[in-house]
C-alpha cells in the first residue's frame, strides 16, 4: 500500500521560495509506471496540477503552464522521496497542497494515492 | 475557471438516484482521454472513486458508476446515502495543456 507523507513549513513569505517535500513508502519514486506530481487546491483557483516528475530510463519533468517559470519538482532516489520549490511566491500560491501518486495509462491516468495535504500560507 | 465543467451543487433524498456531469472540450475528454472521478470529505484529500471513466477501486461500492461520451462523462451514485455527502470532481488529460485538468466540483447534499 503506497502512503505518501509531506512536510515543510505553513507560512512563507512573499517573494520567498516555499519548499514541501514528499516521502513514499510502498513504492518507488523510479518506478516505471508511476509519476509522482504536487496538485495544490484553493477555494479561488480549484483543484490544479502543477507538475510532476518520472522515470523511464532517465527522469522527466512535466510542468503547469502557469508556474512553469517559477517551479521545481526534484526526485530524491536516496531517500525515495520528491521535492517541490515554487520562487518567488504572493498570497495567490496560498492553498493546500498536495503529493500524489499518478498511474499511467494509454488514454491518461488517475491520481492515487494522495498525501495527506499542507497549507501553506503566503503572508509577511 | 476550470477546464473542465461541473454543476455547483446537486441534491437528493436518501435512497434516491442522482447523477452529477462533466463536460470537457475536444482536447481532452472529447480526445478520447480517460475521466477520473474524486470524492473529497471536508478537511480531507480528494480519494479516487471511478478511474478510467467506469472502473471503480477496491472497496468503492457498486452503487457508484462512471460513464462517458462525447465530451462529457457523468457519475451517477444509487441508493443515497448521508455519508455520500461530499465534493466530487471530474479530472482528465488534455493535449493542449499537455497536463491533468480538473472539473470545478459539485457539492452533493443529502437532504
Amino acid at each position: 500500500q503506497v502512503q505518501l507523507q509531506q512536510s515543510g513549513p505553513g507560512l512563507v513569505k512573499p517573494s520567498q521560495t516555499l519548499s514541501l517535500t514528499c516521502a513514499i513508502s510502498g513504492d518507488s519514486v523510479s518506478s516505471n509506471s508511476a509519476a509522482w506530481n504536487w496538485i495544490r487546491q484553493s477555494p479561488s483557483r480549484g483543484l490544479e496540477w502543477l507538475g510532476r516528475t518520472f522515470y523511464r530510463s532517465k527522469w522527466y519533468n512535466d510542468y503547469a503552464v502557469s508556474v512553469k517559470s517559477r517551479i521545481i519538482i526534484n526526485p530524491d532516489t536516496s531517500k525515495n522521496q520528491i521535492s517541490l520549490q515554487l520562487k518567488s511566491v504572493t498570497p495567490e500560491d496560498t492553498a493546500v497542497y498536495y503529493c500524489v501518486k499518478y498511474e499511467s495509462s494509454s488514454r491518461g491516468g488517475w491520481f492515487d494515492p494522495w498525501g495527506q495535504g499542507t497549507l501553506v500560507t503566503v503572508s509577511s | 475557471q476550470s477546464v473542465l465543467t461541473q454543476p455547483p451543487s446537486v441534491s437528493g433524498a436518501p435512497g434516491q438516484r442522482v447523477t452529477m456531469s462533466c463536460t470537457g472540450s475536444s482536447s481532452n475528454i472529447g480526445a478520447d482521454f480517460d475521466v477520473n472521478w474524486y470524492r473529497q470529505l471536508p478537511g480531507a484529500a480528494p480519494k479516487l472513486l471511478i478511474y478510467g471513466n467506469t472502473n471503480r477501486p477496491s472497496g468503492v461500492p457498486d452503487r457508484f458508476s462512471g460513464s462517458k461520451s462525447g465530451t462529457s462523462a457523468s457519475l451517477a451514485i444509487n441508493g443515497l446515502q448521508a455519508e455520500d455527502e461530499a465534493d466530487y470532481y471530474c479530472q482528465s488529460y488534455d493535449s493542449g495543456l499537455s497536463g491533468s485538468v480538473f472539473g470545478g466540483g459539485t457539492k452533493l447534499t443529502v437532504l
